[in-house]
């Protein structure tokens, strides 16, 4: 499994636009890359998954260079409520099971 | 449609107890899988089942078991538990039994061991 790493946290203001990058050396072909969002004392929130170049849903953005070893989960204006905790991970599309394996992830502070 | 349900949400057990916690995934959904989370170790895999068959495994003692119904429902159970089981379980519920597809998390039991 690739492992991945991402900043501990961040800090950002209303408004702004927030970009986390991950990285992940060891990707391997049948890996997809995936984010998930977690708010205290809840389980984590699926939010955008992509293999290669740009993928944009109505939350986030996830870029994705040609060379997969890293990715950056775009978050255009946020507000107060992004504030959580956010995980990069490397899922294998192999059929392998579901096992996801969850780093220390980049705790998000959005200040007013 | 409902999401995933966990029951129940709180938990206080003795150490040496034993406990038993219930994941009712979303209709549909054949694979189950567990998770515990604390503040030191953060989130890790405990184990998933698929069609009533546990197809991965963490690294954790034998202590800790599940199972699956035919209905999907899953339910995991802790033995002589211990200080350190103090933490908050999750149960995530997918359609198929691929990482590579969204899983949905459930509330979480937070078991407390004194």
């Amino acid at each position: 499994l690739a492992k991945t790493t991402q900043p501990i946290s961040m800090d950002s203001y209303e408004g702004q636009e927030v970009n986390i990058t991950c990285s992940h050396n060891n990707i391997a072909t049948n890996d997809y890359i995936t984010w998930y969002q977690q708010f205290p004392s809840q389980g984590p929130r699926f939010i955008i998954q992509g293999y290669k170049t740009k993928v944009t849903n109505e939350v986030a953005s996830l870029f994705i260079p040609a060379d997969r070893k890293s990715s950056t989960l775009s978050l255009p204006r946020v507000s107060l409520s992004d504030t959580a905790v956010y995980y990069c991970l490397v899922v294998g599309g192999n059929n392998a099971g579901n096992m996801l394996t969850f780093g220390g992830g980049t705790r998000l502070m959005v200040k007013p | 449609k409902a999401g995933v349900t966990q029951t129940p949400r709180y938990l206080i057990k003795t150490r040496g107890q034993q406990v038993t916690l219930s994941c009712s995934p979303i209709s549909g959904h054949r694979s189950v899988s567990w998770y515990q989370q604390t503040p030191g170790q953060g989130l890790q895999f405990l184990f998933e089942y698929f069609s009533e068959t546990q197809r991965n495994k963490g690294n954790f003692p034998g202590r800790f078991s599940g199972r699956q119904f035919s209905n999907s429902r899953s339910e995991m159970n802790v033995s002589t538990l211990e200080l350190g089981d103090s933490a908050l379980y999750l149960c995530a519920s997918s359609l198929l039994s691929d990482s590579s597809y969204e899983q949905y998390f459930g509330p979480g039991t937070r078991l407390t061991v004194t």
